[in-house]
C-alpha cells in the first residue's frame, strides 16, 4: 500500500522555535506539496516540488521554506514560528499532473 | 478566477438519503476535477473525478455531475450511511501541477 509518512502527528513550539516538519513518500512520485488545513479555509498551498532540489511558492508560502534533497523526503521549515501558524499541515504526493494526490495524516502544529 | 466556491459548509443527511455538494469555478482551463474525502484525523483521500469531456460519472454510490456550460460540478451520494459522515474537498486543476481546493463540506449522516 502506498504511502505518505509525516514524522510527527502533534507537535507543540514556543514562538521564535525553528520548527521542521518531515514528509516520506514510497511511491517514487515527482510531486510533493505541503498545505496547511483551517477550519473554513480549507486547503491551503505553502509549497511544492516536482522533482528533486525543485521548488515553488504556493499561495501563502510567507514565513515558510522548503527542501527537498532527495525524491523521498520534502520537508516544511518554520524559520521563526509565531502562534499564527497553529494549524494542521498536510503532506502531499502525486505521480505525474494526471493523477490524484495522496496525501500523509497530517501533523497538528501548536505554537504557543 | 482561481478559486473554486464550494457548498453549503456543513450538511445533514437522514441515512438512506441523497447527500449532494455543490462546486462552481471561474477559470475554463481547469481540466480535472477530483473530490476528496477527509475523515477526522485523517489525510484527505481521492474520493472520484471527473474530465470536462463527460457529465457524469458514477462510482457506487458516488456520482459526480459536471455542468460545463454552468461551470459547477457537485457530488452526489445516493442512500448515505453513517460512515459517510466526513469532511468533503472539491478541487479543479489544469496543466500545472496545482490543485484549487474549495473550502469544504462537513457531512453528518444520522443513523
Amino acid at each position: 500500500d502506498v504511502k505518505v509518512t509525516q514524522s510527527s502527528r502533534y507537535l507543540v513550539k514556543r514562538t521564535g522555535e525553528k520548527v521542521f516538519l518531515e514528509c516520506v513518500q514510497d511511491m517514487d512520485h515527482e510531486n510533493m506539496f505541503w498545505y496547511r488545513q483551517d477550519p473554513g479555509l480549507g486547503l491551503r498551498l505553502i509549497y511544492f516540488s516536482y522533482d528533486v532540489k525543485m521548488k515553488e511558492k504556493g499561495d501563502i508560502p510567507e514565513g515558510y521554506s522548503v527542501s527537498r534533497e532527495k525524491k523521498e523526503r520534502f520537508s516544511l521549515i518554520l524559520e521563526s514560528a509565531s502562534t499564527n501558524q497553529t494549524s494542521m499541515y498536510l503532506c502531499a504526493s502525486r505521480h505525474g499532473q494526471n493523477y490524484g494526490y495522496t496525501f500523509g495524516s497530517g501533523t497538528r502544529l501548536t505554537v504557543v | 478566477q482561481q478559486q473554486v466556491k464550494q457548498s453549503p459548509q456543513s450538511l445533514i443527511v437522514q441515512k438512506g438519503g441523497i447527500s449532494i455538494i455543490n462546486c462552481a469555478y471561474e477559470n475554463t482551463a481547469f481540466d480535472y476535477f477530483p473530490w476528496y474525502q477527509q475523515f477526522p484525523g485523517k489525510g484527505p483521500a481521492l474520493l472520484i473525478a471527473i474530465r470536462p469531456d463527460v457529465s457524469e460519472k458514477k462510482e457506487g454510490r458516488f456520482t459526480i455531475s459536471f455542468n460545463k456550460s454552468a461551470k459547477q460540478f457537485s457530488l452526489h451520494i445516493m442512500d448515505s450511511q453513517p460512515g459517510d459522515s466526513a469532511t468533503y474537498f472539491c478541487a479543479a486543476s489544469m496543466e500545472t501541477y496545482k490543485y484549487i481546493f474549495g473550502t469544504g463540506t462537513r457531512l453528518k449522516v444520522l443513523a
